[in-house]
């Protein structure tokens, strides 16, 4: 059975500060997905990692992946208080057929 | 181009119900996956629909079931409601294996 497990679950972080949330998974997978839920909506895509090795940023996020290592980061660089929210990874392990399971989330808060 | 939309947004049953909810597809998928999220936790995989057909599924009893219309569109039904089934249901869309899904707004279910 496939596992994905996410550390922190809770993240206190100063404004300004740099930090990496991270994603373990237990399966051999190439396809890798991290999502912003803020409370009470529903999930926004903000990055998909297609192999080994891919890093994409977006503003203040970076994500990567290591396939050898069945680990992603997902990195904040300078947070601001909107970045506010819960962020989830989650993995495909049958490529490309779409159906995901989801780590527990990172909770996280940006203190001005 | 028209996103995700489900139906109701909320809604309340008692314990024993049975519930309905509805997913439009964004135009162009044909493939509909349903999760549930209850409160606090990461999302869980139910079931997926391509092109009318079940196409895998989660560890979720039978009392969940689902059908896939020839537009597309989607319903998740749920028999003999549980307190456990409180939650909020995501529906996904995608062309299957070509593009990633996308989520819609989610149905909040309240089961007292």
């Amino acid at each position: 059975e496939l596992k994905v497990e996410q550390n922190p679950l809770f993240l206190s972080m100063q404004e300004e500060k740099n930090y990496t949330i991270y994603c373990n998974y237990s399966t051999t997978s190439d396809r890798l997905y991290w999502y912003r839920q803020d409370p009470g909506k529903s999930l926004e895509s903000l990055f998909v990692l297609l192999s080994n090795g891919a890093v994409k940023q977006e503003g203040r996020l970076m994500a990567s992946l290591d396939t050898k290592a069945r680990l992603s980061t997902l990195h904040i660089t300078a947070a601001v208080h909107d970045l506010s929210a819960t962020y989830f990874c989650a993995v495909d392990i049958n490529f490309g057929n779409e159906k995901l399971t989801f780590g527990t989330g990172t909770r996280l808060t940006i203190i001005p | 181009e028209t996103g995700v939309t489900q139906s109701p947004t909320h809604l309340i049953k008692t314990r024993g119900q049975q519930v309905t909810l509805r997913c439009s597809s964004q135009s162009g998928h044909n493939t509909v996956s349903w999760y549930q999220q209850a409160l606090g936790q990461g999302p869980q995989f139910i079931f997926q629909y391509y092109r009318e057909e079940e196409n895998g599924r989660g560890n979720f009893p039978p009392r969940f079931s689902g059908l896939q219309f020839p537009n597309y569109s989607s319903e998740l039904n749920v028999n003999a409601l549980e307190l456990d089934d409180s939650a909020l249901y995501l529906c996904a869309s995608s062309l299957g294996g070509v593009t990633e899904q996308y989520f819609g707004p989610g149905t909040r279910l309240t089961v007292t």
